[in-house]
């Protein structure tokens, strides 16, 4: 069965600093690995998706990686903002559509 | 577009009550719906999967009488929560695939179901 597992479990920086969030899978028999916001008490919001052909995907300052054969993906965010504050979800999705979630990086970025 | 919407947003109930979540794509039609269940500080666990017209199809471990899931219709899923106990107080959340787009799965913003 698929684990996904996410280091730091938290995470607590100052404004301006560049930061990077982990996940880890063990079946590389991925279709393609997603990396979700989630605010206190909120559902999900998608920030960048990875097809499993693909090894990078940019969107503003964040910057998601992917190597599927060693089973990692990391997550830059560059000039980190208050507003960042939030749990970073990792989900890779199988072939028959199965979604299966890292337990997530709760982030703060102090003022 | 493809906006999911859950209501109610969050919910209090007695011990021993039934008490019902919604789950409504909003601007199209999902073939599929997903409910996930997330405890605090862990990660969103897949409960069952729904497809409209069928029974759904649960994850090991989910029991199917306790969490009972209907999808009539192709904007609607419900899932009802029988005769509830604290344990199963969490955050709900059910994503829906987009009819015709197989890989696609929009998420709603979440129930949270506390039972006293």
């Amino acid at each position: 069965k698929q684990e996904v597992t996410q280091i730091p479990a938290a995470l607590s920086v100052p404004e301006g600093e560049n930061l990077v969030l982990n996940c880890s899978f063990t079946d590389s028999a991925i279709y393609n690995l997603q990396w979700f916001r989630q605010d206190p008490g909120k559902g999900l919001t998608s920030l960048l998706l990875i097809q499993s052909s693909q090894r990078e995907q940019t969107s503003g300052r964040l910057n998601a990686s992917l190597d599927k054969s060693s089973g990692r993906s990391t997550l830059y965010i560059a000039a980190s903002q208050p507003g960042d504050s939030a749990t970073y979800l990792c989900a890779v999705r199988n072939n028959f559509n199965k979604f299966y979630f890292g337990s997530g990086t709760k982030l703060n970025v102090k003022p | 577009g493809a906006v999911v919407s859950q209501h109610p947003s969050w919910v209090i109930c007695k011990s021993g009550t039934s008490v019902k979540i919604e789950c409504r794509s909003l601007d199209f039609q999902a073939t599929t719906m997903f409910w996930y269940r997330q405890f605090p500080k862990q990660s969103l666990m897949l409960m069952a999967t729904s497809n409209e017209g069928s029974k759904a199809t649960y994850e090991q471990g989910v029991e199917k009488d306790k969490f009972l899931i209907n999808h009539a219709s192709l904007t609607l899923s419900t899932l009802t929560v029988t005769s509830a106990h604290p344990e199963d107080s969490s955050f709900y959340i059910c994503s829906a695939r987009h009819r015709g787009e197989y890989y696609e799965q929009y998420f709603g913003p979440g129930t949270r179901l506390t039972v006293t």
